[in-house]
Parts: structure tokens; sequence; C-alpha cells
């Protein structure tokens, strides 16, 4: 079964620039969470879905924003970048009767 | 809001020594994790824990969980050096398998020749 993927796997923007991130979970996985992981702040919940619908929201400006589609991939959305944004960007697939999530390979943002 | 701290934050030691690192968490919850992150990549998954006493093993690592203590423990039983990693629990923070997880710092183990 192939694992997680998430496209594009590294990325440079500048400021104020807006980027997408894309995640692809395990074939039959229907929940999609994002986790930001920064040196300072270490790995930190960004939001959850599943079927289509945010169930869970971390502590997170209004500019980071995602959503889910019908086949279950998901996509996260940051716009006005600020430098603090750069981190590595990971997303985590599983069965919500599974007992973990899986977690992809991650995308590293680099704002300038 | 649920907390999650593991220590010690590094871990330097020899190889064919034991050692374990702890996990405690602020609120009640009834999963826990145990991941592993090698430098430049994701995170993977090492045990979960569902239960009061729940303990599970592979190869030279050994993961428990007290949940009346909110205490998490993953011992290390002679270390060699491709144990070396940063090694993270997390707390599912609902009653439940919500999907939200709260990581601790990490614990990032460097074991020498």
């Amino acid at each position: 079964k192939a694992g997680v993927t998430q496209t594009p796997r590294y990325l440079i923007k500048t400021r104020g620039q807006q980027v997408t991130l894309s995640c692809s979970p395990i074939s039959g996985h229907r929940s999609v969470s994002w986790y930001q992981q920064t040196p300072g702040q270490g790995l930190q919940f960004l939001f959850e879905y599943f079927s289509e619908t945010q169930r869970n929201k971390g502590n997170f400006p209004g500019r980071f924003s995602g959503r889910q589609f019908s086949n279950s991939r998901s996509e996260m959305n940051v716009s006005t970048l600020e430098l603090g944004d750069s981190a590595l960007y990971l997303c985590a697939s599983r069965n919500v009767r599974g007992e973990t999530q899986y977690f992809g390979p991650g995308t590293r943002l680099l704002v300038l | 809001e649920l907390k999650v701290e593991q220590n010690p934050l590094f871990l330097s030691m020899q190889e064919g020594k034991n050692y374990t690192i702890y996990c405690n968490y602020s609120t009640t919850s009834d999963r826990l994790y145990w991941y592993r992150q090698d430098p430049g990549k994701s995170l993977e998954s090492l045990f979960v824990l569902l239960s009061n006493g729940a303990v599970k093993q592979e190869g030279r690592l050994m993961a428990s969980l007290d949940t009346k203590a909110r205490l998490s423990t993953l011992h290390i039983t002679a270390a060699v050096h491709d144990l070396s990693a940063t090694y993270f629990c997390a707390v599912d923070t609902g009653s439940g398998n919500t999907g939200k997880l709260i990581f601790g710092q990490g614990t990032t183990l460097q074991v020498k020749p």
C-alpha cells in the first residue's frame, strides 16, 4: 500500500505570497491532519479533516486554511506568508478505526 | 489545555547502555503515541498505547503507559548507534480518536560507539 504523499517537497516563497500544499492520504484513510514543525515551536497541530469537513483546528491565524476533497486528498493554504511560516509541514492520515496516524514526508517551506 | 512534556530533551549515551525517556501529560487521555524522527525526515510510528498499564516492545525499545500518573516511558535496552534519532511522544486530545495530537518537545538521542 502506498504511503502518504505530499507535494511539493520543497518550496521557496517570499513574504506576502501565498502557498498551497497538497497531501494524498493512504488509500482508504478518510482523516487527514496537518502539522507544522519548527525548531522553536516544535510540532504543532494545524487542523484535521474528515469526509471533507474540518473537525479540529489548532491555534493558528486565519491565514492558514485547508480543505479536503471527496477522494480524501487535502490541501492547505497559507496566505500572506511571513518569515515565521518557514517550517516543515507534515500531513498525516489515518483510518478512523485505526490506531495511529501515518505521516507523509513533509513539505519544507522557506519564506524569504 | 493539554501539555506534554518530555525529559530529558537530549540524551547522549554509550552503546550497550540502558536508559529511559519520560513523557508526562497534563490532562486525561486514553491514547498515547511514540514516534521516531531521523534528521531531515518525517515521523515514523513506533507505538500506540491505548490503556492503563499497556506495554509494547519492539526490538530494543519498550513503551509503557500509566494513565493514572499521566506518564509514559520509552525504555531503551542495550542501545546501538542505529537508535540515534529524535523521539516524540504525543497525546490525543479528546476522549477518543480525534486525530488531534499534542506532541512533546522531543528527545534527541545520540548513541556513541
